[in-house]
């Protein structure tokens, strides 16, 4: 799977829209962006994936640049409760045996 | 949506003891299930692939006389600790993959956790 990169923090005020950038530009034409998030003292919990259009869920958006080598997760409108680490994965699709692996995430800390 | 448990959430043993912590999928059928260990402040480290009725895949530098896999059935999976030392106090945390769920997107729902620490 290919490797991602994501600042170690990020702060963000609350109300305000939190973007988390992530880079995979090894990403491969098969490979899916996965967003996770661990919220303190919990299991991560899933947000949102894309292939190669942006995505939108009631948690978030999913901005993946053209050349699929960059993605953003936003989260439009903070709050204190969204304070947590997020983590970027990139995944080959179309594969059972295939596990998620976590990289070193950002820790997002929303401030009132 | 779907939803992972573990229990016990937290545990505390002595060193040399063993310890149980079960895994189940409780509105999915997973065939596979997965077990990740988290220490402080840093990422989660994938253990093992459970698959019913089959032997677990540990990952390298996980010994698997130690951390015994059973995943007797498609909803429950146990990771046991055995002889645990505070080295291994840690957070525990499983993940099921829902049968149901794709290709090419496979879902896979995390548990709560399970900390444990070895006095």
């Amino acid at each position: 799977d290919a490797k991602t990169t994501q600042p170690p923090s990020m702060d963000c005020a609350e109300g305000r829209a939190a973007n988390l950038p992530c880079n995979h530009s090894t990403i491969s034409g098969n490979e899916y962006v996965y967003w996770y998030r661990q919220i303190h003292s919990q299991g991560p919990q899933y947000i949102i994936h894309g292939l190669k259009n942006n995505e939108t869920n009631e948690m978030a958006s999913l901005i993946i640049t053209e050349d699929r080598k960059s993605s953003t997760l936003i989260l439009p409108h903070a709050t204190l409760r969204d304070t947590a680490v997020y983590y970027c994965i990139v995944r080959v699709a179309g594969n059972a045996g295939n596990m998620l692996t976590f990289g070193g995430g950002t820790r997002l800390m929303v401030k009132p | 949506g779907a939803v992972v448990s573990q229990h016990p959430s937290w545990v505390i043993c002595k060193s040399g003891t063993s310890v149980k912590i079960e895994c189940r999928s409780l509105d999915f059928q997973a065939t596979t299930m997965f077990w990740y260990r988290q220490f402080p402040k840093q990422s989660l480290m994938l253990m093992a692939t459970s698959n019913e009725g089959s032997k677990a895949t540990y990952e390298q530098g996980v010994e698997k006389d130690k951390f015994l896999i059973n995943h007797a059935s498609l909803t429950l999976s146990t990771l046991t600790v055995t002889s645990a030392h505070p080295e291994d106090s840690s957070f525990y945390i499983c993940s099921a993959r829902d049968d149901l769920a794709g290709p090419p997107v496979y879902e896979q729902y995390f548990g709560p956790g399970t900390r444990l620490t070895v006095t």
